[in-house]
């Protein structure tokens, strides 16, 4: 069964002070690993997408990498406006589906 | 940008009552999914929708069918809404995997 796993589910940072979240994952066969953030109250919107081992993304703060077991998103020097609950999901290659398979969350608050 | 739209972003129903749930995308894509989403137990898949009048099973289907007679237009269907489906629904459009979806603002419903 395919699972994904996100820690922490809840990270408190400075308003500069940079982490890293984590998502790992099991798969029969990775089609693709998306990240997204979630504000309270509203629907996941889209931030990255990694296909392979090895690649990195990035956008303004955020580096999304990917290994073969597991992501991460690193936050560099965050703002308070990067708080939010982030999700990570997989997309298997098996059996063509289209779903996606998403982790719980990790929710993330920067204190100014 | 795509734009995905739900009818409501907050409901109220009794006990007993059919639910309809509507969600519109604007980006001719052929695969539409419905989520609910609870506290603790992350996103959880309840129906989805490779084409017009095809629809398969998500994780979660029980007390819920769906209905897809346009490309753009997906519907969550409740036949006799019950307390344990008070949460936060989310539709999704994408197109054919491996491709992002993208979600809609949701529709918190409660029911009484």
């Amino acid at each position: 069964e395919d699972q994904v796993t996100q820690s922490p589910e809840a990270l408190r940072l400075q308003e500069g002070e940079s982490s890293s979240l984590n998502c790992s994952y099991t798969v029969s066969g990775l089609r693709g690993l998306f990240w997204y953030r979630q504000d309270p109250g509203k629907g996941p919107e889209f931030l990255f997408t990694l296909y392979s081992a090895g690649e990195e993304k990035e956008k303004e703060r955020l580096k999304a990498t990917l290994t073969k077991k597991e992501s991460f998103l690193h936050i560099t020097a965050p703002k308070p406006e990067d708080s939010a609950t982030y999700l990570c999901a997989v997309q298997a290659a098996q059996g063509g589906s289209e779903k996606l398979v998403f982790g719980k969350g990790t929710k993330l608050t920067v204190n100014p | 940008d795509v734009k995905v739209t739900q009818s409501s972003r907050y409901l109220v129903k009794r006990t007993g009552e059919k639910v309809f749930l509507e969600c519109v995308q604007d980006m001719d894509h052929e695969n539409m999914f419905w989520y609910r989403q609870d506290p603790g137990l992350g996103l959880r898949l309840i129906y989805f929708s490779y084409d017009v009048k095809m629809k398969e099973k998500g994780d979660i289907p029980e007390g819920y069918s769906v209905s897809r007679e346009k490309k753009e237009r997906f519907s969550l269907i409740l036949e006799s809404a019950s307390t344990n489906q008070t949460s936060m629904y989310l539709c999704a459009s994408s197109l054919r995997a491996p491709n992002i979806q993208y979600f809609g603002a949701g529709t918190r419903l409660s029911v009484l």
